[in-house]
């Protein structure tokens, strides 16, 4: 049972332009919301949350956008640079979960020059 | 500089044998985390702790153990009895009581020939 969801297993996009991902989840308890950015054979780290009492969170080139009706999620990173390429996983947690946070499966996102 | 050690980075084992994967932190959190990594996979709860001498099972808990005796350190034993040991560990830890984010630390690989 995948309580939290990335369908796109890979996302290219060019240099400068907007890079969108994607997580979408079945739970309705879930009350927050990460994205996380992971190099190969590194720990994750923390890029961005929300909380479900609001809809949208920015900070500098990162935004992310809460739409409960839909439980759905996305990361917006604008514009996109090389560095940015990585993997990305969205995370959930509950008060009542014990805040323990479920991955959804990552995003390979790879910025082209 | 706070943070969280994991060592080694890389450990190799024969089946059978039972090996212990360290972790400490020093950023004062209650809260501590062990997650398995698999490649295409999101990362997969093993373990918690949210406060010294107390510990949870996490969603794939079978064939490992934890002991919590100090609040900044989190040893995971994978014994002879995991199937698939052969994975990256990663451990996080957290303060509670609030949402908030988890900080990763860079991993143990295990390879078990």
């Amino acid at each position: 049972d995948q309580q939290v969801k990335q369908n796109s297993p890979s996302l290219s996009v060019q240099e400068g332009r907007i890079s969108i991902l994607n997580c979408d989840y079945t739970n309705s308890m879930f009350d927050y919301f990460l994205w996380y950015k992971k190099y190969p054979a590194e720990g994750p780290t923390f890029l961005i949350s929300i909380s479900s009492i609001k809809d949208k969170n920015e900070d500098g080139r990162f935004t992310v956008f809460l739409n409960k009706s839909a439980k759905h999620l996305s990361l917006h990173i604008v514009p996109s640079q090389p560095g940015d390429s990585a993997v990305y996983f969205c995370a959930a947690s509950s008060l009542q979960g014990a805040q323990k946070l479920v991955f959804g499966q990552g995003t390979r996102l790879t910025i082209n020059p | 500089d706070g943070g969280i050690t994991q060592s080694p980075k890389y450990l190799f084992r024969k089946e059978g044998q039972n090996v212990t994967l360290s972790c400490e932190q020093n950023l004062n959190h209650d809260a501590m985390y062990w997650y398995r990594q698999d490649p295409g996979q999101g990362l997969r709860l093993i373990y918690y702790s949210q406060i010294v001498n107390d510990f949870q099972k996490g969603d794939i808990a079978e064939g490992y153990s934890v002991s919590r005796e100090k609040k900044e350190s989190f040893p995971l034993t994978v014994t002879s009895a995991q199937k698939n040991p052969t994975a990256f560990y990663l451990c996080a830890s957290s303060i509670t009581g609030v949402h908030n984010e988890q900080f990763f630390g860079p991993g143990t690989r295990l390879t078990v020939l």
